[in-house]
C-alpha cells in the first residue's frame, strides 16, 4: 500500500524558514516524480513544486520562486521541501503528492497523496 | 499559465440526483485533465484521469468528458459519500493548476 507521511509543519514569524519533509512507502520512491501542493485555510488547491524521479529537475510555481527548493533522497524514501523567507500568504497545509503517468493517454496525474502538515506563518 | 475556471462555486442536490460540474480552461488542455475529491479535514483523492478514464475502484456513477477547453464530471445518481468538494486539474503544460473547486452540498 503506497503511503505518504508529511512532517515539518508548524508555526513560524514571517521570514523565518522550515524544511518540510514527505516519508514514503509501499511503491519504489526513485522511481516517480514527486509534487508539492498546498491548500490555504478555507481556500483551494495550488501546486507549489515538482522533482523528477532522480533529483536532476526541478520546477516551481512563481509564487515559491527563489524562496523554496524541493529535493529528494531516494536512499531514505523522502522528499523535502525547504522552505526559506516565509510570508503570511504562505500559510496553508502542504500536501505531497505522486505522480503517475498513463502510458495509454500519455497524460499524468497524482494517485497518491499525503494527509498533509500544517504550515502557519504569522507573528 | 493556463487558468482552470469551475462552475457552479457550489451546489446543493439530493440523493439520487445527477449533478454536473464544468471546468473550462483558459487554452487547450488537450484531454490532461484530472479530477479530484476532497472531503473535509482530508486529502484529495483523484477519481478520473485524462479527461475520462476512471480510477480503478471508483464507482461507474462517476464519468468525465470533454477535451481542449471544455470538461465535464457528472455524478449519474448521487450518494450520500459523495457530498464533498470537487476539483479539476490540467498537466498539459506547467505550471499545474487547480479549479478553484466545486463544493456539492446536501439540499
Amino acid at each position: 500500500e503506497v503511503q505518504l507521511v508529511e512532517s515539518g509543519g508548524g508555526s513560524v514569524q514571517p521570514g523565518g524558514s522550515l524544511r518540510l519533509s514527505c516519508a514514503a512507502s509501499g511503491f519504489t520512491f526513485s522511481s516517480y516524480w514527486m509534487h508539492w501542493v498546498r491548500q490555504a485555510p478555507g481556500k483551494g488547491l495550488v501546486w507549489v513544486s515538482r522533482i523528477s524521479s532522480d533529483g536532476s529537475s526541478t520546477t516551481y510555481a512563481d509564487s515559491v520562486k527563489g524562496r523554496v527548493t524541493i529535493s529528494r533522497d531516494n536512499a531514505k524514501n523522502t522528499l523535502y521541501l525547504q522552505m526559506n523567507s516565509l510570508r503570511a500568504e504562505d500559510t496553508a497545509v502542504y500536501y505531497c503528492a505522486k505522480e503517475s503517468t498513463s502510458f495509454v493517454t500519455g497524460t499524468f496525474h497524482f494517485d497518491s497523496w499525503g494527509q498533509g502538515t500544517l504550515v502557519t506563518v504569522s507573528s | 499559465d493556463i487558468q482552470m475556471t469551475q462552475s457552479p462555486s457550489s451546489l446543493s442536490a439530493s440523493v439520487g440526483d445527477r449533478v454536473t460540474i464544468t471546468c473550462r480552461a483558459s487554452q487547450s488542455s488537450s484531454r490532461s485533465l484530472n479530477w479530484y475529491q476532497q472531503k473535509p479535514g482530508k486529502a484529495p483523492k483523484l477519481l478520473i484521469f485524462a479527461a475520462s478514464r476512471l480510477l480503478t475502484g471508483v464507482p461507474s456513477r462517476f464519468s468525465g468528458s470533454g477535451s481542449g477547453t471544455d470538461f465535464t464530471l457528472t455524478i449519474s445518481s448521487l450518494q450520500p459519500e459523495d457530498f464533498a468538494t470537487y476539483y479539476c486539474q490540467q498537466t498539459y503544460s506547467s505550471p499545474l493548476t487547480f479549479g478553484g473547486g466545486t463544493k456539492v452540498e446536501i439540499k
